[in-house]
């Protein structure tokens, strides 16, 4: 199985200021035949489904603040939040979907300073 | 657009059986794999079962082996997961999930409780 480890468990970042996450996988999830990363990025608040920010590592979901990035190839990527807005306070969690089974990274708490 | 609709959650108690279902539409449902993934209380997610498009192949996590049966009828768009033998543990929500056209999509999830 691949394994995802994310990185910080948890950070507090004021009003305005970037947060940075980052995913690192035990084996590359990208596939060379379309050079595409099988890597998604969810936002999850309290009592509420996963919502997808960013998918094949980079491509932000329809509807998704600019705010929000993805960046990263093979085994590490980062989701970047640029400006961080107090409706940002969730749980973050990275996705390989590249091979089953699928495997999340432990998710990353986001808090305002 | 894609849309996934679980239901069939509750309360049951342990060593009891629930039949999970997920409807799915906005997508042709029988060209793509599907997944059930979970999620405990306070916790974290957790891939449980795939399917392939035609049914012929399925897969589970170890925690629920033998005792969760996946399964899919193409005509009817619906995605079901069969749990038997059900223990506190599995106490969690459950969603169903596929990967169309490269773009991972969920359902709202049905919570499923184990409990006496």
């Amino acid at each position: 199985d691949i394994v995802m480890t994310q990185s910080p468990d948890s950070l507090a970042v004021s009003l305005g200021e970037r947060a940075t996450i980052n995913c690192k996988s035990s084996q590359s999830v990208s596939y060379s035949s379309n050079n595409k990363n099988y890597l998604g990025w969810y936002q999850q608040k309290p009592g509420q489904p996963p919502k997808l920010l960013i998918y094949w590592a980079s491509t932000r979901e329809s509807g998704v603040p600019d705010r929000f990035s993805g960046s990263g190839s093979a085994t590490d990527f980062t989701l970047t939040i640029s400006s961080l807005q107090a409706e940002d306070v969730a749980v973050y969690y990275c996705h390989q979907y590249y091979s089953t089974p699928w495997t999340f990274g432990q998710g990353t708490k986001v808090e305002i300073k | 657009e894609v849309q996934l609709v679980e239901s069939g959650g509750g309360l049951v108690q342990p060593g009891g059986s629930l039949r999970l279902s997920c409807a799915a539409s906005g997508f042709t449902f029988s060209s793509y794999w599907m997944h059930w993934v979970r999620q405990a209380p306070g916790k974290g997610l957790v891939w449980v079962s795939r399917i392939t498009s035609d049914g012929s192949s399925t897969g589970y996590a170890d925690s629920v082996k033998g005792r969760f049966t996946i399964s899919r009828d193409n005509a009817k768009n619906t995605l079901y997961l069969q749990m038997n033998s059900l223990r506190a543990e599995d106490t969690a929500v459950y969603y169903c999930s596929s990967v169309v056209t490269g773009i991972p999509g969920w359902g709202q999830g049905t919570l499923v409780t184990v409990s006496s």
